[in-house]
């Protein structure tokens, strides 16, 4: 696979369930972001990796807790959501941390929490 | 802090029409700044991206300019064709620890054969 991929594609989960959402980018890149996409809401930045550290942390609510085992893998962990998170989840990697260097990103989970 | 404001849409147009869409920013320093594209059922993907005042960047037949005086980006198409319809983000990077994208709304087009 090329790109960087997103598992599952569809999630639908209660609010009591635990799920997690797995991103794999096969680019060499070394930065690694998970963004929120909500109807008529900009795309929310929700936490950044460089090198497998993470340097960003917009706020989140703490349901959501990312993990990054590898600058390959990141995995955004899901529990006790509210149906105000449903949304379409994004990953993007990039190569290094320098400011004019593109983001590619993922198809995106659509997350439904009911 | 940074922002983009696109214009509201949706945009629609008949083909073969003549497309912009206007984004501004506002941002401390000297940003990046990319359009991204987004088709139905699929993540983002750049469109161009410019990096210094006075860049153009194209792909496509897209085209935009960034002008550091009106701290502007706008998009631009000669020809629209059907294949275009899609929801267009303007976004600009700064670099805060790491890459940070601050993205506009979006802009939804459609356009109709």
């Amino acid at each position: 696979e090329t790109g960087v991929t997103q598992t599952p594609r569809h999630l639908v989960m209660g609010m009591t369930n635990k799920k997690s959402l797995k991103c794999e980018q096969h680019l060499g890149h070394n930065a690694m972001y998970w963004y929120k996409q909500s109807a008529k809401k900009p795309l929310e930045l929700m936490f950044v990796y460089s090198l497998e550290e993470r340097v960003e942390n917009n706020s989140v609510p703490s349901r959501f807790s990312p993990e990054c085992p590898n600058s390959s893998h990141l995995f955004l962990h899901l529990h006790t959501l509210q149906p105000e998170d449903s949304a379409l989840y994004l990953c993007a990697s990039s190569r290094g941390p320098l400011g004019y260097n593109e983001q590619f990103f993922g198809p995106g989970t659509r997350l439904t929490v009911l | 802090g940074d922002s983009v404001t696109q214009m509201e849409g949706p945009v629609t147009l008949s083909e073969e029409a003549f497309l912009t869409i206007n984004c501004t920013y506002t941002a401390t320093g000297y940003p990046s700044l990319f359009w991204y594209v987004q088709y139905p059922g699929e993540g983002l993907q750049l469109l161009l991206k410019a990096t210094k005042a006075d860049d153009k960047g194209s792909n496509k037949g897209f085209e935009a300019t960034y002008r550091k005086e009106t701290t502007s980006f706008h998009l631009e198409k000669g020809s629209v064709q059907v294949s275009d319809s899609a929801v267009y983000f303007c976004a600009l990077s700064v670099l805060q620890g790491a890459q940070k994208l601050v993205f506009g709304q979006g802009t939804r087009l459609t356009i109709n054969p």
